[in-house]
């Protein structure tokens, strides 16, 4: 069954670093979106993405956030300067068409020290 | 702004038994409501989708059920299995925005052996 990969599994960074955080969706999945989950509170729609530009995003998403999918399958998720506020759960999700099944990945646990 | 709530907040029940999980939206523009189990430390894994014009689908034992004019949703899972130990999360998107959702803080279920 096709999946949603992302990697990798933990990242811990110093805050102030730079992180990308990548996705490998399912290959025939046109709409694509980061969701973050900070320990203990509900997930979060940060960015969606569609015919390779951003289609809506959340105030969390600022400019210190950036996505990209650069080679037509990896869709990534740059974060420039890490705040100790950016340690999260991050989830890669994906869809066919639009307002059908979405299918998420099993998660990036960034901890910024 | 979309707001939605899941009751209870954790659940406990001997093994065989069938339950129901609720999940209440305030605005009733909604167009695609998902369901999803989220073991701990792990991601999303979707279980039904329930598309605005529907009332109701059902996977194997579980079976769920949207009520759009009254903000309400409920899955019910039948005959309870140690295995279905998890966290249930519901998902609200509202219309043309994708899979954008809005998650409840879900409801931990112990299914006690």
């Amino acid at each position: 069954e096709p999946e949603v990969t992302q990697t990798p599994s933990h990242q811990v960074t110093q805050m102030g670093q730079e992180v990308i955080l990548r996705c490998v969706p399912i290959s025939n999945h046109l709409y694509f979106y980061w969701y973050r989950q900070i320990l203990g509170q509900k997930v979060e729609f940060l960015v969606s993405f569609y015919n390779n530009e951003i289609s809506e995003k959340s105030e969390i998403f600022d400019d210190q956030f950036s996505v990209e999918r650069p080679d037509g399958s990896n869709f990534t998720l740059k974060i420039r300067s890490t705040k100790l506020e950016d340690s999260a759960m991050y989830f890669c999700a994906g869809e066919g068409n639009r307002n059908t099944e979405a299918f998420f990945g099993q998660g990036t646990r960034l901890t910024v020290v | 702004k979309q707001e939605v709530t899941q009751i209870p907040a954790a659940l406990s029940v001997p093994e065989g038994e069938n339950l129901v999980l609720n999940c209440s939206f305030t605005d009733s523009a909604i167009y695609n409501l998902q369901w999803f189990r989220q073991d701990p430390g792990k991601g999303l894994t979707s279980l039904l989708l329930i598309q605005s014009s529907q009332r109701e689908q059902t996977s194997g034992r579980l079976n769920a059920s949207l009520d759009k004019s009254s903000g309400r949703s409920t899955l019910y899972i039948a005959a309870s299995q140690p295995g279905d130990s998890a966290t249930y999360l519901c998902a609200v998107a509202r219309p043309n925005t994708g899979n954008q959702f809005y998650f409840g803080t879900g409801t931990s279920l112990t299914v006690i052996p």
